[in-house]
């Protein structure tokens, strides 16, 4: 089935430093692919996604890359405020369905 | 109120006993799903229905029942509870209607089975 890698698994930047996240994915009809963020007791909450036909979006200061042939996607952050200090999950589309692969999860601190 | 509500927030049980999770969404979404979160194994999915009528496992679905009692209602059961079972649990929604294929979650459930 499919599988998603994340990396790295924790991230600890400078305020005002850029941060990456990358995943990998294995399936190729993998079509939809979210990024959640997770604060501290609450769900995951959607961030940005980006679909197979786009290769980057961006909304202010975060942004997520595709690369379809190599399969993987990240996620920068830049100008890191300490309000950005979360576990971030990647995902990914099983085929054609609404039913998302997450992974592991990074979990990122700014320090001021 | 939140959209998608979980009940309970904490909950603490003994092995072998029944429990069961709630959910319910206002979303007027038509999907949802349960999610387990484990400490460096991310969100892995235990069921999934995407309509009052249809219910189908996930990738952990043993030891783990659901049902899907209206649209806006989806329930987690575990039969005989045990400690690897201690986690935190989340529902999810979405809408087969919309473009976007995001997901709605709840604020989560912490079980510990002891």
């Amino acid at each position: 089935g499919e599988n998603v890698e994340q990396h790295p698994s924790t991230l600890s930047v400078q305020e005002g430093d850029s941060a990456v996240i990358k995943c990998t994915y294995s399936d190729s009809a993998s079509n939809y692919f979210p990024w959640y963020k997770q604060e501290l007791g609450k769900g995951p909450q959607l961030i940005i996604d980006i679909r197979s036909n786009v290769g980057e979006k961006k909304d202010q200061r975060i942004a997520v890359t595709l690369n379809k042939t190599a399969k993987h996607f990240s996620l920068h952050i830049t100008e890191t405020q300490p309000e950005d200090s979360a576990v971030y999950f990647c995902a990914a589309s099983i085929g054609g369905f609404q039913k998302l692969v997450f992974g592991t999860g990074t979990r990122l601190l700014v320090s001021p | 109120d939140a959209d998608v509500t979980q009940t309970p927030r904490n909950r603490i049980t003994k092995t072998g006993k029944r429990i069961m999770l709630e959910c319910s969404q206002t979303k007027g979404h038509d999907r949802m799903y349960w999610y387990r979160q484990d400490p460096g194994l991310g969100l892995r999915l235990i069921y999934y229905s995407f309509d009052v009528k249809d219910i189908n496992k996930g990738e952990i679905s043993d030891g783990y029942s659901v049902s899907r009692q209206a649209q806006a209602k989806f329930s987690l059961s575990l039969e005989s509870a045990i400690p690897n079972q201690t986690a935190l649990y989340f529902c999810a929604t979405s809408d087969s209607g919309q473009a976007g294929y995001g997901y709605t979650f709840g604020s989560g459930t912490r079980l510990t089975v002891v």
